[in-house]
């Protein structure tokens, strides 16, 4: 049981937007920030977003995030076929005193 | 260029000891935390424990009584040992980089990933 909870998958059409959801709680989301990371099938993961909003070089403006509270959301606007893959939230927890995942959503462009 | 390469024996019989070794190439351990990080196939990821290069290390509770990690900063190389493993302990895995300018929680490098399967 992942300690981040998000939507198991999520789809759309291409040029669509997409958002996938991240849910926590005080110890981790609402004290630290968030990053994300995307998974290609077959893959390592690759660092997406970090500082609940930063982009690190390279990775495309069309990915966003924002975070209220234990919440957080990463949308991806004008979706391509290369975007398929499955995306995990991370943060930092206090309590367990190291980082937490969510549990993956994968996502699909029809 | 820094690249991270694991490896290890990809079969390990249950109640024995898990090795594997991270091999960082193109770049320095130091000013660096290092972290194991594994995914049981089809599932998510899951946090093993992170060394920084001094040698600190942190573990996930769930997994401390068993996990001991190292660092060997002549050869460029963080090492993890999993004791009593079960078929549980089945999964890629990861060795990543944290602590650069993205932030000490944002895991910047990745290895491509080693699958270990516990079976007799």
């Amino acid at each position: 049981q992942a300690v981040l909870t998000q939507p198991p998958s999520a789809s759309g059409a291409p040029g669509q937007r997409v958002t996938i959801s991240c849910s926590g709680s005080s110890s981790n989301i609402g004290r630290n920030t968030l990053s994300w990371y995307q998974q290609l099938p077959g893959t390592a993961p690759k660092l997406l977003m970090y500082s609940n909003t930063q982009r690190p070089s390279g990775v495309p403006d069309r990915f966003s995030c924002s975070k209220s509270g234990t919440s957080a959301s990463l949308a991806i606007s004008g979706l391509q076929s290369e975007d398929e893959a499955d995306y995990y939230c991370a943060a930092w927890d206090d309590s367990l005193s190291g980082p937490v995942f969510g549990g993956g959503t994968k996502l699909t462009v029809l | 260029q820094v690249q991270l390469q694991e490896s290890g024996p990809g079969l390990v019989k249950p109640s024995e000891t898990l090795s594997l070794t991270c091999t960082v190439s193109g770049g320095s351990i130091s000013n660096f935390y290092w972290s194991w990080i594994r995914q049981p196939p089809g599932k998510g990821l899951e946090y093993i424990g992170y060394m920084y290069y001094t040698g600190s290390t942190n573990y996930n509770p769930s997994l401390k009584s068993r996990v001991t990690m190292s660092v060997d900063t002549s050869k460029n190389q963080i090492s993890l040992k999993l004791s009593s493993v079960t078929a549980a302990d089945t999964a890629v895995y990861y060795c990543a980089r944290a602590g650069s300018a993205y932030g000490s929680d944002a895991f910047d490098i990745w290895g491509q990933g080693t699958m270990v399967s516990v079976s007799s």
